[in-house]
């Protein structure tokens, strides 16, 4: 079981641009949840997504969007990315409403 | 406004000597599950331990141990005979029963001195 992965591992955009990060949950979970780690802070809650729905939304404008397909993987998109934006993403899934929040290694986003 | 604080950014400890990390969260809820979580410089977040609000009983896993005073909205993490493996940052966090987000604090740094 490969777990919670990511891609890429590394992004560099410019201010301005759109990115896409991508995640493919553990084998058997359907919920999947993102999270923005800041440089020095803890993460922070983006949204979650089950049965291709946004379930729940943290404080984060409306530049961030997501999508989860049938087989439960997902994509973060995020518009008009800002210096801000820099961070590690970080996306965890789970079975919905469950405690077992299984992490993937995370996608640095760099925006210069 | 629900947060959780972790007033250490950084600590030390001998191996094989013990260590408590401190965590205090503020919520009006009374139904709520809290965790601390380990992040290693590879960055990819581990559950340690977690523990229900609605029980008084302190959890334990192998060398990890919590003092979880309710009352007091303290939830300690005491690791015993540390290891090097457990360098890491160390993170604090709850989720109310009803919510989907995990609630994380700012973390503290861990280092085991050989």
């Amino acid at each position: 079981d490969a777990g919670v992965t990511q891609s890429p591992t590394h992004l560099i955009k410019t201010r301005g641009q759109q990115v896409t990060l991508r995640c493919s949950p553990k084998s058997g979970h359907d919920t999947v949840s993102w999270y923005q780690q800041a440089l020095g802070q803890g993460p922070q809650f983006i949204f979650q997504y089950y049965e291709e729905e946004e379930r729940q939304r943290g404080n984060f404008p409306d530049r961030f969007s997501g999508h989860q397909f049938p087989n439960y993987s997902s994509e973060l998109n995020v518009n008009a990315l800002l210096l801000g934006d820099s961070a590690l993403y970080l996306c965890a899934s789970s079975l919905i409403r469950g405690n077992d929040l299984i992490f993937g290694p995370g996608t640095r986003l760099t925006v210069l | 406004a629900q947060t959780v604080t972790q007033s250490q950014p950084e600590m030390s400890v001998q191996e094989a000597e013990t260590v408590t990390l401190s965590c205090t969260y503020d919520t009006s809820e009374s139904d709520y599950y809290l965790f601390w979580y380990k992040q290693p410089p590879s960055r990819q977040m581990i559950l340690v331990i977690r523990q229900e609000a609605y029980k008084q009983q302190n959890a334990t896993e192998n060398r990890f141990s919590v003092n979880f005073q309710k009352a007091a909205k303290s939830f300690s993490l005491k690791i015993s005979d540390s290891q090097l493996g457990d360098a890491a940052m160390y993170f604090c966090a709850y989720r109310i029963d009803r919510d989907d987000k995990i609630i994380f604090g700012k973390g503290t740094r861990l280092h085991i001195l050989p």
